[in-house]
């Protein structure tokens, strides 16, 4: 099985910050990642695919980058509704792997 | 819109099975692919099962195959989640999500999700 591996698991930040969350993959997943958004109590949302494409809707702050086994997803300038857990996931494998999360707080 | 409505969920003693439903409005469902994700309390992300366009190949987790099977009724726009042989590490909230609709396949990001529905398994 593919692992994903998040870094950092959390991180600390204030509104106006640039961040960064790397994901790494144990083998060449090609462009097949996404990243996903949740907030307590709540379902996840798909913020990006195939690496760098944002989903309809999702503010253009966000972005995301990479190739083969590392990958980055950059939140230009944060806004109080950022604050949350973020996923990625691979799709290369036919048992999708979920990243542990990092959870961004204020 | 896209609509997604789990139930199911509940407490349910380890050993015994349960069958899980989402309820879908809003897109073609006989043309998507769709899956189950769960979550245990205070955990990640951890992909189940998930279900071809065409309905006919599934494709499961390591730790649910030989447990868990995944179907759909196509009549009800229903997706279902048969699950035997519950143990204490299958609670988790249970999430069905829909693939996104603009990429080929099966194992493909989940673009729709619905709020999930709380699967206890304890004596």
């Amino acid at each position: 099985d593919i692992q994903m591996t998040q870094s950092p698991s959390s991180l600390s930040a204030s509104v106006g910050d640039r961040v960064t969350i790397t994901c790494r993959a144990s083998q060449d997943i090609r462009s097949s990642l996404a990243w996903y958004q949740q907030k307590p109590g709540k379902a996840p949302t798909l913020l990006v695919y195939v690496v760098s494409r944002l989903q309809s809707g999702v503010p253009s702050r966000f972005s995301g980058s990479g190739s083969g086994t590392e990958f980055t997803l950059t939140i230009s300038s944060l806004q109080i509704e950022d604050f949350a857990t973020y996923y990625c996931q691979e799709y290369y494998s036919t048992s999708p792997t979920f990243g542990q999360g990092t959870k961004l707080e204020l | 819109q896209v609509q997604l409505l789990e139930s199911g969920g509940g407490v349910v003693p380890p050993g015994r099975s349960r069958r899980l439903s989402c309820a879908a409005s809003g897109f073609t469902f006989s043309n998507s692919a769709l899956h189950w994700v769960r979550q245990a309390p205070g955990k990640g992300l951890e992909w189940v099962a998930g279900l071809s366009i065409d309905g006919n190949i599934a494709f499961y987790g390591d730790s649910v195959k030989g447990r868990f099977t995944i179907s759909r009724d196509e009549s009800e726009n229903t997706l279902f989640l048969q699950m035997n042989s519950l143990k204490p590490e299958d609670t988790a909230v249970y999430f069905c999500a829909r693939g996104h609709g603009s990429i080929p396949g099966t194992i493909i990001p989940l673009e729709s999700w619905g709020p999930g529905t709380l699967l206890s398994v304890s004596s």
